[in-house]
């Protein structure tokens, strides 16, 4: 098994609503990403866990706030968002992070609407 | 500083012809490099990586790659382009201890 699996593929929410966007992968691997994609720009980095810690918070707004319950599962929860905060969130993983990050596998992609 | 650059934002070539998309890193040490391709509304898809050893790299989909250290240089080639090809591609490499991507180079394909 070589995916990562994200839910939902598209979520629409407004800007008082709580929503959470998930993600799994069964390779065993130990590092895990959230990046934030805008329309015709690169993946940006918001936040890895390596070994189910949070290693890497890339100054993102604490309305984004992740959680990784297990090694194999990666949450981010959504509280009162703004319009901006509209993109692909995309979820990776990798066997390792730092020195050794590796390939880097990603899921397909939650699409986020704000309203 | 460590990244990877990407100075072409599009690229059009036509059905058939070959292609070559560029990526410049500039890091002290060999990096690990990568390219990735993305599809519209789709999450990014591996097409090669070299971390070492032979210069030629082979993907898959028929592309390869070729790390010139003398260039700083990790350029995308495909002998032959196939219209399902259209999309979006992204060098990517270390930055301190994460990874990172260039900016993208959009390929459009002429029939």
């Amino acid at each position: 098994d070589t995916e990562v699996t994200q839910t939902p593929k598209h979520l629409v929410m407004g800007m008082t609503n709580k929503k959470s966007l998930k993600c799994e992968q069964h390779m065993g691997h130990r590092a895990m990403y959230w990046y934030k994609q805008k329309a015709k720009k690169p993946p940006e980095l918001m936040f890895v866990y390596s070994y189910e810690k949070l290693s890497i918070n890339e100054s993102v707004p604490s309305r984004f706030s992740p959680e990784c319950p297990n090694s194999s599962l990666l949450n981010l929860h959504l509280h009162a968002l703004q319009p901006e905060d509209s993109a692909l969130y995309l979820c990776a993983s990798s066997q390792e992070s730092g020195a050794n990050t590796g390939e880097l596998f990603f899921g397909e992609g939650s699409r986020l609407t704000v309203l | 500083a460590q990244s990877v650059t990407q100075p072409d934002i599009h690229i059009t070539v036509s059905e058939g012809a070959s292609l070559e998309l560029r990526c410049n890193y500039s890091y002290g040490a060999t990096p690990y490099l990568f390219w990735y391709v993305q599809s519209p509304g789709q999450g990014l898809q591996l097409l090669l990586k070299y971390f070492s050893g032979d210069t030629l790299v082979q993907g898959i989909k028929g592309f390869e790659a070729e790390f010139k250290r003398s260039q700083s240089s990790f350029n995308l080639r495909k002998p032959s382009v196939h219209w399902s090809d259209a999309a979006e591609y992204f060098c990517a490499g270390p930055k301190g201890n994460d990874m990172r991507f260039g900016a993208g180079t959009r390929l459009t394909v002429k029939p």
